[in-house]
Parts: structure tokens; C-alpha cells; sequence
């Protein structure tokens, strides 16, 4: 059963700080990979998706790579803002399911 | 614009009464799915429909009931089979059920 794990569940760092943030998953036969951000009290915003054939992808400030033999991705967040701060969530779907499986999500603040 | 609109935003109920969430798409997507997150955890799924009159259970079917009448919309009526129905409910819709989601607003649900 694939499990996604997503370390630290918090992280507080200051502003302009490089920063990247864990995804972990136990099964390597994923489809893809998609990084989401999600504010307080509201829905999931995608960021990324990684398809299992990729290994990494940019969109701004924002770099995600994809780890598939060792079971990991990082979310990699260039020159952090106080605007970045959010939830941010990983979730990966298997070759032979339409389902997504959410990791638990890091909450980040990016202090002033 | 197009989007997904979830309604209402906060919904309130006495326990032993069903409800009904509200989720429209303006996408054309095809699929679209209902998700469960309670505090601090990641996304479940409850059901899954990837055409017209036709939808699938997800991890955690019980006590929740889905109809799909038309492309556009999906909505989930919690039972009062729910054992705990307080939380928060996601919508999200695809192209096709490997392509990217979209998430809703979505919905807060309080029972008491």
C-alpha cells in the first residue's frame, strides 16, 4: 500500500531563504507526482506535476524533482516571501489508479 | 472565468440530518472526484466519477452518497450514516482521470 510522507509538517525560516521541502513515497510504480499549495481555510491550488518519466520541473521560483528509485521529491523555493506562506502538499498518483494519495502536507511560514 | 465553485462555503447541521454540497465545474472536465480533509491531515478520497452516470467509491465511501446527472456537476450528500462528518470537503476536476486535478474552494462542514 503506498504510503506518502512529507517532513518537516512545519518550517519557519526567514525571508530570502533557499528552502526545500520532502516528499516521500514507499511504491516507485507511481504515474506522476503534483505539488499543491493550500492557504488557510481553503482549496488546493497546483503548483507542479511531475510526470514519472521527468525529473524535474520548473515554474518560477518554484523546482520540483523526482526521485522515482529512491522514492522521493523535493519542492525547492527560491528567495522565500512572507506570501509564500501556505501549506504545501505532495500527492502522487500509481500507474494503475485514478486516485490521488495525499502526504499530511508542511505548513511554511516565511517571517518578515 | 472558468473554475470549480463549491456552495455553500460553511454549512451547518443538527446530527441525524443529510446534507448536500454543492460542486459546478465550467472546466469540461470529465472527471471529478469529492475529498475529505480533516485538521492537519492530507486529502482523502470518497468517490470518483469519470463520465456521466457513472461514479466509483474511494477510500472512505461509507456514509456518503454522489450522483453525476450531468458533466458540470457532482455533488456529495453526507448521511446521516456519517459517523463523523464534521470537516473539510474538497472538490476537484480532470480532463481524464491521469491529467492533473483542480481543486474547489471547498466546503466546511460542522454537525452537531
Amino acid at each position: 500500500k503506498q504510503e506518502v510522507t512529507q517532513i518537516p509538517a512545519a518550517l519557519s525560516v526567514p525571508e530570502g531563504e533557499n528552502l526545500v521541502l520532502n516528499c516521500s513515497f514507499t511504491d516507485s510504480a507511481i504515474y506522476n507526482l503534483q505539488w499543491f499549495r493550500q492557504d488557510p481555510g481553503k482549496g488546493l491550488t497546483s503548483l507542479l506535476l511531475i510526470q514519472s518519466s521527468q525529473r524535474e520541473q520548473t515554474s518560477g521560483r518554484l523546482n520540483a524533482s523526482l526521485d522515482k528509485s529512491s522514492g522521493r521529491s523535493t519542492l525547492y523555493i527560491a528567495a522565500s516571501q512572507p506570501g509564500d506562506s501556505a501549506t504545501y502538499l505532495c500527492a502522487v498518483r500509481m500507474d494503475s489508479s485514478y486516485k490521488l494519495i495525499f502526504g499530511s502536507g508542511t505548513r511554511l511560514l516565511v517571517r518578515p | 472565468d472558468g473554475g470549480i465553485t463549491q456552495s455553500p462555503k460553511y454549512l451547518f447541521r443538527k446530527e441525524g440530518q443529510n446534507v448536500t454540497l454543492s460542486c459546478e465545474q465550467n472546466l469540461n472536465h470529465d472527471a471529478m472526484y469529492w475529498y475529505r480533509q480533516d485538521p492537519g491531515q492530507g486529502l482523502r478520497l470518497i468517490y470518483y466519477s469519470q463520465i456521466v452516470n457513472d461514479f466509483q467509491k474511494g477510500d472512505i465511501a461509507e456514509g456518503y452518497s454522489v450522483s453525476r446527472e450531468k458533466k458540470e456537476s457532482f455533488p456529495l450528500t453526507v448521511t446521516s450514516a456519517q459517523k463523523n462528518p464534521t470537516a473539510f470537503y474538497l472538490c476537484a476536476s480532470s480532463i481524464m482521470d491521469h491529467y492533473e486535478q483542480y481543486f474547489g474552494p471547498g466546503t466546511r462542514l460542522t454537525v452537531t
